[in-house]
């Protein structure tokens, strides 16, 4: 099945600078990615998601690229704030039709 | 927030004993999931359903049990609950006619003691 991998763990970024995960997917027959962010003790929120037929998506400081040959996707999020702190998880849909969750990001904003 | 709710939200059991979670859904979604999360491992798939009565495993399926008499609900059973059940569980929700999305519920805390 579709093997999703996050890097950094724990990314932590001065206010108002900008802050890039990246996530590696196994299955090139996956075809959506989609973001979701997730702040302590709630549920993970769709932030942001991607088609394997687009290579950029942008929703105000938030977008997400897609590189297909090379099986990685990014989030970027800019302007970062004190409320982007959270943990980010990416995922990945494979072949099996399934979601494939990366282990997450802890985004650390220091004002 | 779409409309998923979970319960219980907490709960606390004994090793051995059995435990059902209820998910519930007003979306009309054909699509359910259950998923557990833990520290280190992000978000797992123990089962999903992709109409009435049809199920399916995900990965982490063993010791779980799943049911869906109804659109709106979704239940998942451990019929013999252990500490390695610990978790929180999360269900999900999704059109799955290739649109994908899925949105999650508020949760379930399951303390298995």
């Amino acid at each position: 099945g579709e093997n999703v991998e996050q890097h950094p763990s724990t990314l932590s970024v001065q206010e108002g600078d900008s802050a890039v995960i990246k996530c590696t997917y196994s299955d090139s027959a996956s075809n959506y990615f989609p973001w979701y962010k997730q702040e302590l003790g709630k549920r993970p929120q769709l932030i942001i998601d991607i088609r394997s037929n687009v290579g950029e998506k942008k929703d105000q400081r938030i977008a997400v690229t897609l590189n297909k040959t090379a099986k990685h996707f990014s989030l970027h999020i800019t302007e970062t704030q004190p409320e982007d702190s959270a943990v980010y998880f990416c995922a990945a849909r494979g072949g099996n039709n399934r979601l494939a969750f990366g282990k997450g990001n802890q985004v650390v904003v220091i004002p | 927030d779409a409309g998923i709710t979970q319960s219980p939200r907490h709960k606390v059991t004994e090793t051995g004993t059995p435990v059902t979670l209820r998910c519930h859904q007003t979306e009309n979604h054909r699509y359910m999931y259950w998923y557990r999360q833990d520290p280190g491992h992000g978000l797992r798939l123990i089962h999903y359903s992709y109409g009435v009565k049809d199920t399916d495993k995900g990965e982490v399926s063993d010791g779980y049990s799943v049911s869906r008499s109804k659109t709106e609900d979704f239940l998942l059973t451990l019929e013999s609950a252990t500490s390695s059940q610990t978790s929180v569980y999360f269900c999900a929700i999704g059109q799955g006619d290739g649109t994908d999305t899925q949105y999650f519920g508020p949760g379930t805390r399951l303390t298995v003691l």
